[in-house]
């Protein structure tokens, strides 16, 4: 029982270019979320699915795309990376008593 | 203004201190209250929820003032493996999105 996986652990993008950052979950639960968090701050929601085939905008989408491929997976796409979007970057999932984090993923755009 | 707002330290205290965090949220609508706590690089991780009759869970204990829309934190007897950065959260009810505030750094000295 692996909890919440994200890839890749780090990632080094220059302005422009896209990735898209991997998360998937073995614990069959129907929510999941995407956190930026920056230096001194605390963790704000990007997006969130709410259920398999449902996404929502949370605090900061902009710049930012997901897809909820399956229960399972809810990847995050940079299409055009820009240097604010360097953070860590946690994937996430519910049950109705505890939120489960993925290890995160340490992104910098040059 | 912040929806959950914490002191974010950093609180320097030596061993076997006890030391106490205060969080205030804005939104009155709020039945869901936890404290996290995350390691230096690491993930959050959940420490206890907090229940409306306060709650203790080992040298750890949680308060909630509803009417005031404020939640603390209590660490008696620190360690040195208490030293982290303690996130207050919020949720409208169990199982909903998450609020969290920026987090407060405790350093424990020998």
């Amino acid at each position: 029982n692996a909890g919440v996986t994200q890839t890749p652990k780090f990632q080094v993008l220059k302005t422009g270019q896209s990735m898209t950052l991997q998360c998937a979950q073995d614990m069959n639960h129907n929510s999941m979320y995407w956190y930026r968090q920056d230096p001194g701050m605390g963790l704000r929601l990007i997006y969130y699915s709410a259920s398999e085939g449902t996404t929502d905008k949370g605090e900061v989408p902009n710049g930012y795309n997901v897809s909820r491929l399956n229960k399972r997976e809810f990847s995050l796409r940079l299409e055009s990376a820009a240097p604010s979007q360097t953070s860590v970057y946690f994937c996430a999932s519910n049950s109705l008593f505890e939120q489960f984090f993925g290890p995160g993923t340490r992104l910098t755009v040059l | 203004r912040k929806e959950v707002e914490q002191d974010p330290g950093p609180f320097n205290v030596p061993e076997g201190a006890t030391v106490a965090f205060n969080c205030t949220y804005s939104n009155s609508a709020s039945q869901s209250f936890f404290w996290y706590r995350q390691d230096c690089r690491k993930e959050p991780k959940l420490l206890m929820s907090v229940y409306s009759s306060g709650n203790e869970d080992g040298r750890f204990t949680a308060q909630l003032n509803r009417a005031s829309q404020y939640i603390s934190l209590l660490i008696r007897d620190s360690k040195l493996s208490d030293s982290a950065t303690y996130l207050c959260v919020v949720a409208e009810w169990a199982g909903n999105m998450l609020t969290f505030g920026g987090g407060t750094r405790l350093m424990v000295k020998p």
